[in-house]
């Protein structure tokens, strides 16, 4: 069966460090893959996103995701974490000839950010 | 910014009352989405949209219905509102690369 797993649900991380979110998905084929950020009392934003080509691909705010296929993996770095960076984030895989165009969320993941 | 609104943005209603949430968007996307989103559960769809008239269900469809009229709203509908439909409700648009961009979210309180 499909599957997205995000095995942190908290990741707490002191301001200034990096930062790494694990994102692991069960697919047939290689799928697109995105990653999304939710401030707290907002919407979905999407950060980045990989179709092919390139396994590092860069996104808004300094955040940067590699996908590694080996490992059926898109985990979402960043080297310096700031606390504007507390936030929900999930990720999310789509098939590339689907015909519904559904994503399969993550569970998500809370990044919290220490002074 | 997807140019999608959803309203309204938050609603207190009573046990068995029937609500209706309203998405719309300005960017003629044919995909649209209702999702819940509830701690510890992530998002999960409820219904989508693949064109006018056209809908279907998602993992969660119980209690809900959904109409589309036009190209741009997309109408949720809670028929008998129970306490466990209390949630936050998103409507997303989908572009042709499953991208997905959401609206800003209702907050609904079924008490």
């Amino acid at each position: 069966a499909q599957s997205v797993t995000q095995p942190d649900i908290h990741i707490t991380v002191s301001e200034g460090a990096s930062l790494e979110l694990r994102c692991n998905y069960s697919y047939g084929a290689t799928p697109y893959l995105f990653w999304y950020v939710q401030s707290p009392g907002q919407g979905l934003q999407l950060l980045l996103k990989y179709f092919s080509g390139d396994t590092l691909v860069q996104g808004i705010k300094g955040f940067e995701a590699e996908f590694k296929r080996s490992q059926s993996s898109f985990n979402l770095r960043k080297p310096s974490v700031h606390w504007s960076d507390a936030a929900e984030y999930f990720c999310a895989v789509g098939s590339p000839s689907g015909s519904n165009y559904q994503l399969i969320w993550g569970a998500g993941t809370k990044l919290i950010i220490k002074p | 910014d997807a140019g999608i609104t959803q309203s309204p943005r938050h609603k207190v209603t009573e046990t068995g009352t029937p609500v209706t949430l309203r998405c719309h968007q300005t960017e003629n996307h044919r995909y649209m989405y209702w999702y819940r989103q509830d701690p510890g559960h992530g998002l999960r769809l409820i219904h989508y949209s693949y064109g006018v008239k056209d809908t279907d269900k998602g993992e969660v469809s119980d209690g809900y219905s959904v109409s589309r009229s036009k190209t741009e709203d997309f109408l949720l509908t809670l028929e008998s509102a129970t306490s466990s439909q209390t949630s936050v409700y998103f409507c997303a648009i989908s572009t042709s690369t499953n991208e997905q961009f959401f609206g800003p979210g209702t907050r609904l309180t079924v008490l």
